[in-house]
């Protein structure tokens, strides 16, 4: 089985421009989240969405948005983007949302860079 | 709210020694606890979880975990470490509150010294 995959691994932008990831989860799995994750705050949960609706969302600002589409697959989206943006995005799938003995797996991740 | 602690920000270790890499959590139900390993470029792997049961998990690559409640710990262990285990680790907290967020704590790199 495929595993989770992530569009593009590379992206280099400006401040102010927006940008567009693409996660495609392993076949069957219905939630996926995001992470963004960088050296100074780590690992951080952005959003999750599972069967095309928003389940969970952390503390980031409106600036970042997500949708999931009848396939599963996700985009997020960053508007306006800052220099702070710069990260790894990370995508994870899992079949269930939040069932126990549910596991997620991670896909390679999108580097952004922001300059 | 839920937190991860892993105190140690980096660890040194020979090949063929054994390995402890430390977990604290907070939460206030029975956890759900993960252990992940990132290398270089990577996304994250799978290494263990823990959910309910055997308090000593036994994971892939030969590493395992131990859950004790009244400590708040998850330890990950390896009796013997391989030069392929160089990479940083990060211990996870699930919410049982629905849905699948991961709580991470801030990851331990692993040197392994030839």
């Amino acid at each position: 089985k495929a595993g989770v995959t992530q569009t593009p691994r590379y992206l280099i932008k400006t401040r102010g421009q927006q940008v567009t990831l693409s996660c495609s989860p392993i076949s069957g799995h219905r939630s996926v989240s995001w992470y963004q994750q960088t050296p100074g705050q780590g690992l951080q949960f952005l959003f999750e969405y599972f069967s095309e609706t928003q389940r969970n969302k952390g503390n980031f600002p409106g600036r970042f948005s997500g949708r999931q589409f009848s396939n599963s697959r996700s985009e997020m989206n960053v508007s306006t983007l800052e220099l702070g943006d710069s990260a790894l995005y990370l995508c994870a799938s899992s079949f269930n949302s939040g069932a126990r003995g549910d596991t997620q797996y991670f896909g390679p991740g999108t580097r952004l860079t922001v300059l | 709210a839920q937190s991860v602690t892993q105190p140690d920000i980096h660890i040194t270790v020979s090949e063929g020694a054994s390995l402890e890499l430390r977990c604290n959590y907070s939460y206030g139900a029975t956890p759900y606890l993960f252990w992940y390993v990132q290398s270089p470029g990577q996304g994250l792997q799978l290494l263990l979880k823990y959910f309910s049961g055997d308090t000593l998990v036994q994971g892939i690559k030969g590493f395992e975990a131990e859950f004790k409640r009244s400590q708040s710990s998850f330890n990950l262990r390896k009796p013997s470490v391989h030069w392929s285990d160089a990479a940083e680790y990060f211990c996870a907290v699930g919410s049982t509150g629905g849905g699948n967020k991961l709580t991470f704590g801030t990851g331990t790199q692993l040197k392994v010294e030839l």
